[in-house]
């Protein structure tokens, strides 16, 4: 079992609608979760992180973590076609170790 | 303020010769990390290293990989002998844990393709 698990799509869904991004992680030593985005050809940039349960927002992006189910995800409200990229989760565990899942597709529908 | 720096950009070699990869991290950044990324595997974590010192190569291959960081501003991930299913894009990526949070920076990767 992977450390962290994404469902790797690709998920489809038109513009102006809201993108849902599921993540689950195994390591329950887990401290602090990031979802970084990624265009093709291009390095991994920061999107937002989340360390507390509950909800943090971030203009059109709301990250939502539950360490109970040990379950992170990523709403993208109002989707444009430049939010089409790869969507990564990653967690952290003891000594800052990063552990990424291997991405969800997203593609935006003009 | 630079990025982290890899090089090179591309590396095409042909199987069992050395590559050598290079980064350099962001200034003040005392974590480095070192990734290889394929479709069939996604963002693989190899190294990574605080304070100059690994502290984690549980996700190095094997011994045909090995990386070093002589001092706070470079470091190397050498592949001897290189082999086909070596090809990928490795990324190094730095930060600060405390200041930046744990969010990582990457740099632009290195692409190599071993025939």
């Amino acid at each position: 079992q992977k450390e962290v698990e994404q469902n790797s799509g690709p998920l489809s869904v038109p513009e102006g609608a809201i993108a849902s991004l599921n993540c689950t992680y195994s390591d329950r030593g887990s401290q602090s979760f990031f979802w970084y985005r990624q265009y093709s050809g291009k390095s991994p940039e920061l999107i937002m992180f989340i360390y507390s349960n509950g909800d943090k927002e971030d203009g059109r992006f709301t990250a939502q973590l539950n360490k109970a189910s040990q379950y992170v995800s990523l709403l993208i409200r109002d989707s444009q076609p430049s939010d089409s990229a790869t969507y990564l989760c990653a967690a952290t565990t003891g000594g800052f170790k990063t552990i990424f899942g291997a991405g969800t597709r997203l593609f935006v529908k003009a | 303020d630079a990025g982290v720096i890899q090089s090179p950009r591309h590396e095409v070699t042909e199987m069992g010769q050395e590559v050598t990869l290079r980064c350099k991290p962001i200034s003040g950044h005392n974590s480095l990390f070192w990734y290889r990324q394929t479709m069939m595997r996604g963002l693989e974590l190899l190294i990574y290293f605080n304070n100059n010192v690994p502290i984690d190569d549980s996700g190095m291959p094997e011994d045909r990989f090995s990386a070093k960081m002589p001092n706070a501003s470079f470091s190397t991930l050498k592949i001897q002998p290189s082999e086909p299913r070596d090809s990928a894009v490795y990324f190094c990526a730095s930060t600060h844990p405390i200041a930046n949070t744990g969010e990582l920076f990457f740099g632009e990767g290195s692409r190599l393709t071993v025939l």
